[in-house]
């Protein structure tokens, strides 16, 4: 059973294009993550939301509570931008989704 | 610097020959976890620790073991390693209250032969 559900698995993209990222869970959470994996492997921790929107320069997650659905936007895409992208919830426990690999062509 | 410590940073080891791996964060963080990231399976939970000498088990937890005496450390332990264990590992931190993110480790990837 997935609890955390991503799409799409892969995604290419050109420089300059809106990227979106979704994810559905099937658990009461207390907060969701998006996290994202550089090819390094090293994880950073992008957004923890309970609720509404956040913004970080061109990233922008949003959730719906009531859907169980969250998405990750990037605006104005770069090749830096190419990474692994996580979605994760909390509630009795950490559960992941599988990630979203990103690839950003210049 | 804000950061979690992870050593080491790669291990190869031999089935049943225990191991430890160190998890330091500076950042006095109440919660600290425990990850193991497989291809296909993506991130699953082995152990958290809401405080000192509070530990509870995660997704999977059959044949790790923690311990957390110090805020600072949650040290993971392998008594008798097997290669269904060879795995990227991470550890993270974050504080407990709402609305602050984790913080993870740089990864100890670990082959059991």
């Amino acid at each position: 059973k997935n609890e955390v559900e991503q799409s799409p698995q892969n995604l290419t993209a050109q420089e300059g294009e809106f990227i979106t990222i979704n994810c559905s869970y099937s658990v009461g959470i207390s907060a969701l993550h998006w996290l994202q994996q550089h090819p390094g492997g090293g994880i950073v921790s992008l957004f923890m939301l309970s609720s509404g929107k956040k913004k970080h320069g061109r990233l922008i997650a949003t959730i719906n509570i009531q859907e169980k659905h969250s998405s990750l936007h990037i605006t104005a895409s770069h090749p830096r931008d190419s990474a692994v992208y996580i979605c994760a919830v909390t509630g009795n426990q950490f559960y992941f989704g599988t990630g979203t690999s990103l690839t950003v062509i210049p | 610097e804000a950061q979690v410590t992870q050593n080491p940073r790669y291990l190869i080891t031999v089935t049943g020959k225990k191991l430890t791996v160190t998890c330091s964060q500076n950042m006095n963080h109440e919660y600290m976890s425990w990850y193991r990231q497989d291809p296909g399976l993506g991130l699953r939970q082995i152990y958290y620790s809401m405080n000192v000498e509070v530990t509870d088990k995660g997704d999977v937890p059959e044949g790790y073991k923690v311990s957390r005496k110090e805020k600072r450390n949650f040290p993971l332990i392998l008594e008798s390693p097997s290669p269904n264990q060879t795995s990227l590992y991470f550890c993270a931190s974050s504080p407990v209250e709402r609305g602050y993110g984790y913080t993870f480790g740089s990864g100890t990837r670990l082959t059991v032969v």
